[in-house]
Formats: structure tokens, C-alpha cells, sequence
């Protein structure tokens, strides 16, 4: 089984500050890593994936994020948010093999004030 | 071009009646995924949906779930005899093939149980 933790509920910033989310995984086998952003009342838009290779991955709207498998996590990164990246942020997990089902944290809530 | 669509957006329903949500996945992709996310148990998968396979139903939380899958296209999720606890935004997911493939998910249909 796998599991996801986001430890920060909600994450406030202030517009043009950089921004970190965290997101740690367990695992007993390989995974793959994703980040999702959902806007209010919207479905969930995948941000970025980790398949393999390169462990810095780059993303839409100018987020990273790098998979770091000593420390099983896979943090999300931008060096300046905008008012307009206000929204939940989800990490989740697939098995490599044949189960593709994501299992997701529990959500960050990214708000950026002026 | 179309994204997965979702049907109805919203449905309030009295204890113990049946309901069924509809979800139409991106042409041509295999793979259909339903989740559903709550207040108290974040996003859950529920089943998955993959060419001619056997469905994985691993996630359906009780007997009153079920889902089909018809010409490898529009999916249903069927819940009988709906509780209070049913209350939730149930999703449903579209991705080319399996895993590691982007996930792409629709708005969802808000389910209120009276």
C-alpha cells in the first residue's frame, strides 16, 4: 500500500514570495509522483509528473518540483506566486506496475494575499 | 478540444433513493477512473475502468456502489439506496492508457443525500 502526506493544511503568501508545499510519500514499491491543482470549484489540473529520469521536473505556470527518493519526497516549488495561484494543491502517488489508481494527500491550500 | 464531461453538476437526493452519475471520458481513451472527494475523507478512489479488463473495484466503499463501463465509453456510477455519508463530489478521470498517463478529470457532480 501507499500513502501521502502533505503536512501543510493551508500555506498563505504574500504575492511575488516564493512558495514551497510539501509532499511526502510511502511507498514499498516504485511510484510515480504528480501534483494536482484544484481552483474553486473546478475539477483537478495536473500541474506536473515524475515518471523517471531527471529528478527536477518543471511544470505549468511556472512550478517545480523535485522527487527526492532518499528522503521519499516530492516537493513543490515557485519562486513567485500571483494572486491568481490561489487554489488546493494535491500531491498524489500510482503504483508502476499495473495499478495506475492515484492515491492523493489531503490537500495544501495555497492563499496568496497582496 | 472536448475535456471529460460530467452529468448532472449538481444532485440532492432523499435517503435510501438510488442514483446514477454519468461521466464521458475524452475520445479515445482507455482508461476511466472514478474518485470521490469529501470533507471528511479527502479524494478517494473508487474504481477503475481500463479497455476490455476487468474493472478494479478495490476503492468502492460498500455494495451499494457500482459502475459500468458500456462500448468503452461513457461510464455510470450507480449508488442504491443512498446515506447522508454518500453526500460528496464524485469525479471521474479519462487517461490514454494506464499508468503513468495524465489523468484528466471533469468537474464533478455534487451529490447532497437529504
Amino acid at each position: 500500500a501507499q500513502s501521502v502526506t502533505q503536512l501543510d493544511s493551508q500555506v498563505p503568501v504574500f504575492e511575488e514570495a516564493p512558495v514551497e508545499l510539501r509532499c511526502n510519500y510511502s511507498s514499498s514499491v516504485s511510484v510515480y509522483l504528480f501534483w494536482y491543482v484544484q481552483y474553486p470549484n473546478q475539477g483537478l489540473q495536473l500541474l506536473l509528473k515524475y515518471l523517471s529520469g531527471s529528478t527536477l521536473v518543471k511544470g505549468i505556470n511556472g512550478f517545480e518540483a523535485e522527487f527526492n527518493k532518499s528522503q521519499t519526497s516530492f516537493h513543490l516549488r515557485k519562486p513567485s506566486v500571483h494572486i491568481s495561484d490561489t487554489a488546493e494543491y494535491f500531491c498524489a502517488v500510482s503504483h508502476t506496475g499495473t495499478a495506475s489508481k492515484l492515491t492523493f494527500g489531503t490537500g495544501t491550500r495555497l492563499q496568496v494575499t497582496l | 478540444g472536448a475535456g471529460v464531461s460530467q452529468s448532472p453538476s449538481n444532485k440532492v437526493t432523499e435517503k435510501g433513493k438510488d442514483v446514477e452519475l454519468r461521466c464521458d471520458p475524452i475520445s479515445g481513451h482507455t482508461a476511466l477512473y472514478w474518485y470521490r472527494q469529501s470533507l471528511g475523507q479527502g479524494l478517494e478512489f473508487l474504481i477503475y475502468f481500463q479497455g476490455n479488463s476487468a474493472p478494479d473495484k478495490s476503492g468502492l466503499p460498500s455494495d451499494r456502489f457500482s459502475a459500468e463501463r458500456t462500448g468503452g465509453s461513457v461510464s455510470t456510477l450507480t449508488i442504491q439506496r443512498t446515506q447522508q455519508e454518500d453526500s460528496a463530489v464524485y469525479l471521474c478521470a479519462s487517461s490514454w492508457r494506464g499508468q503513468g498517463e495524465t489523468q484528466y478529470f471533469g468537474p464533478g457532480t455534487r451529490l447532497l443525500v437529504l
